[in-house]
């Protein structure tokens, strides 16, 4: 059974501080990752795509790969009200398609003013 | 550049009735994948439909069934509905040879009384 796990929170930060979410996953042979952001009500945004070990960097956000450890993180750095949202690890599956992505149950960040 | 739409954003039925939500992909996709969302989980991949066919199905009973049109835009029917069957579903539209890099539409929440 390939998982993805996240601790769900709530992840609580002031503004400004950096926000730090992880994921493990199970699967060794993952090629994708994947952050979506979520706010209450409404359906998941891709913020973030990692595809190699190590950094990415976009604007505020950045991914961490480590393929060895099966980990995968994101960093938002000063962060924002608007920022409060479950993010969720998303990793793609296995077979013939890339296309079956498998998703942790989300962090819920909370950013207090 | 429109974006992923789904129909409808809300539906109410009763226990083993059958529904059918539709989807339409985003600009350029010709890849559609449906996902199943309770509440305070992560997305669960449903199945994925290229050129027309299924590609890819996860974990889910036959009462699941789907199809897609010429133009891309996609239906996910499901039969007999189940109490267990409420929850966000969720479409997800990629490009054939990035299928893992998805985007999805605002959802239908289907409740089943």
């Amino acid at each position: 059974q390939k998982e993805v796990e996240q601790n769900s929170g709530p992840l609580s930060v002031p503004e400004g501080a950096i926000a730090s979410l992880n994921c493990t996953y199970s699967d060794r042979v993952s090629q994708s990752f994947f952050w979506y952001r979520q706010y209450s009500g409404k359906s998941p945004e891709l913020i973030m795509s990692i595809y190699s070990n190590g950094d990415k960097e976009d604007g505020r956000f950045t991914a961490q790969l480590n393929k060895a450890s099966q980990y995968v993180s994101l960093l938002i750095r000063d962060s924002q009200p608007s920022d409060s949202a479950t993010y969720l690890c998303a990793v793609n599956g296995y077979g013939g398609s890339q296309g079956n992505l498998i998703f942790g149950k989300g962090t819920k960040l909370s950013v207090k003013p | 550049d429109a974006g992923v739409t789904q129909s409808p954003t809300h539906l109410i039925k009763t226990r083993g009735q059958q529904v059918t939500l539709r989807c339409s992909p985003k600009s350029g996709h010709d890849t559609v994948s449906w996902y199943q969302q309770a509440l305070g989980q992560g997305p669960q991949f449903i199945f994925q439909y290229y050129e027309e066919e299924e590609r890819q199905r996860g974990n889910f009973p036959d009462r699941f069934s789907g199809h897609q049109f010429p133009n891309y835009s996609s239906e996910l029917n499901v039969n007999a509905l189940l109490l267990g069957d409420s929850a966000l579903y969720l479409c997800a539209s990629s490009q054939k040879y990035r299928d893992y890099e998805q985007y999805f539409g605002p959802g239908t929440r289907l409740t089943v009384t």
